[in-house]
């Protein structure tokens, strides 16, 4: 059974940093395109990037990009988002998926920037 | 960017209705829409891909279509357990857009 489990989720003062993660597990991690989408308090759902498998190639968002770094360890089957500099219209439950289609999703793990 | 412009954004419905709810792209982006199924507290369910296609264990009253830069999701014969949110999305070109989701609830 394919799990995606996100961590790292938690209330951030604007302008500071925090790194999500997300452990896969029940299919090859290392074969597969991965993204992170972020939905927010409002419910809109926003796609924020992706890495090939590799980690060799990104692609990002504009909302997000030169603040937000995805980076992948294969030998963990973990996918990571950095974020710095993060704003209010940061907060958002962020989720990863699988690119094969977005067909598998994590639970969600929540982030709120606030002072 | 590519705007995906869904509607309705809710619709109050009776069990056994006919729904479909359809995305329009602002550009070209072929096959490359997926429909997503979104209830309270969970994440998103894929119920469509490449735009016509069911995904896994999604039940058959759930079709994809498109004609031109219109794409739908029409669920048949609606059931309890479908009353949640729907959501678009485009995956042809970055940044990949969704749409602005529609609420489900029964009359």
């Amino acid at each position: 059974e394919v799990q995606l489990v996100e961590s790292g989720g938690s209330l951030v003062q604007p302008g500071g940093s925090l790194k999500l993660s997300c452990v896969a597990s029940g299919y090859t991690f290392s074969y597969y395109w991965m993204d992170w989408v972020r939905q927010t308090p409002g419910k809109s759902l926003e796609w924020i990037g992706e890495i090939n498998t590799d980690g060799s190639k990104t692609n990002y968002a504009p909302s997000i990009k030169d603040r937000f770094t995805i980076s992948r360890d294969n030998a963990k089957n973990t996918l990571y988002l950095q974020m710095s500099n993060v704003k209010s219209d940061d907060t958002a439950i962020y989720y990863c998926t699988s690119n094969s289609g977005f067909a598998y999703w994590g639970q969600g793990t929540l982030v709120t920037v606030s002072s | 960017d590519i705007q995906m412009t869904q509607s309705p954004s809710s619709m109050s419905v009776s069990l056994g209705d006919t729904v479909t709810i359809t995305c329009r792209a602002s550009q070209d982006v072929g096959i490359f829409v997926n429909w997503f199924q979104q209830k309270p507290g969970k994440s998103p369910r894929r119920m469509i891909y490449r735009a016509t296609n069911l995904a896994d264990g999604v039940p058959s009253r759930f079709s994809g279509s498109r004609s031109g830069s219109d794409y739908s999701l029409t669920i048949s014969s609606l059931e309890s357990e479908d009353v949640a949110d729907y959501h678009c999305l485009q995956y042809d070109e970055f940044p990949f857009t969704f749409g602005s989701g529609t609420k489900l609830e029964i009359k």
